[in-house]
């Protein structure tokens, strides 16, 4: 187990609805990181944050949008959702901005449109 | 597109023989690591190599980076039944992006 934390596990909504993933970081990690990841496929990067803060983003819509909050846990929204939005979506967490390090995943929330 | 391709796709192998993937990226890179996916789950984290670094052992993995070619490789000596998983490799990027390829699926028959 890494200490990283997703809820729900597994999740169907349907088309056009609105969803909020949730990622608790590890211990003394201050940087999360979210992934869509397709069946079959890769993940592919969403977003970063640091400190609270939006540092990196991925080729994602603004309907994909993220929080961290002062403890470090962080949210993944996504608004409108399109049957393609179907996928694992992973949250990893590190220990810092510019720190050579290795990031530690959660097990993922299946979400599922239709 | 990826930043980081994987190669070959698939490999099956036999229990106990070695088992090689190789990796291919196109921009300039932090660092390189590897990580490990059982069913769709979450990843693991396996090993991390450095811009200035050529080559790192963990355990079973060997990993090399060559920079001039972009590329690394992922040696898995002595395969098990218990290494069958996804390998990806992710390449850290400017602008605090990690970019994954689409993974090599390894097959380890007992």
């Amino acid at each position: 187990e890494t200490g990283v934390t997703q809820s729900p596990t597994h999740l169907i909504k349907t088309r056009g609805q609105q969803v909020t993933l949730r990622c608790s970081s590890q211990s003394g990690h201050n940087t999360v990181s979210w992934y869509q990841q397709a069946l079959g496929q890769g993940p592919q990067f969403i977003f970063q944050y640091y400190r609270e803060e939006e540092n990196g983003r991925g080729n994602f819509p603004p309907r994909f949008s993220g929080l961290q909050f002062p403890n470090y846990s962080s949210e993944l929204n996504v608004n409108a959702l399109e049957l393609d939005d179907s996928a694992l979506y992973l949250c990893a967490s590190s220990r810092g901005q510019g720190v050579i390090t290795e990031a530690f995943f959660g097990q993922g929330t299946r979400l599922t449109v239709v | 597109s990826q930043q980081g391709e994987e190669d070959p796709q698939a490999l099956s192998i036999q229990e106990g023989e070695n088992a090689t993937m190789n990796c291919s990226y196109k921009t300039s890179i932090n660092n390189l690591q590897w990580y490990r996916q059982n069913s769709g789950r979450g990843l693991v984290h396996l090993i991390l190599i450095r811009s200035n670094e050529r080559e790192k052992h963990s355990g079973r993995l060997r990993v090399t980076l060559d920079t001039s070619k972009k590329s690394s490789s992922l040696l898995i000596t002595a395969s098990r039944a218990a290494d069958t998983a996804s390998y990806f490799c992710a390449t850290e990027i400017a602008g605090f992006k990690t970019i994954f390829g689409a993974g090599t699926r390894l097959f380890v028959k007992a």
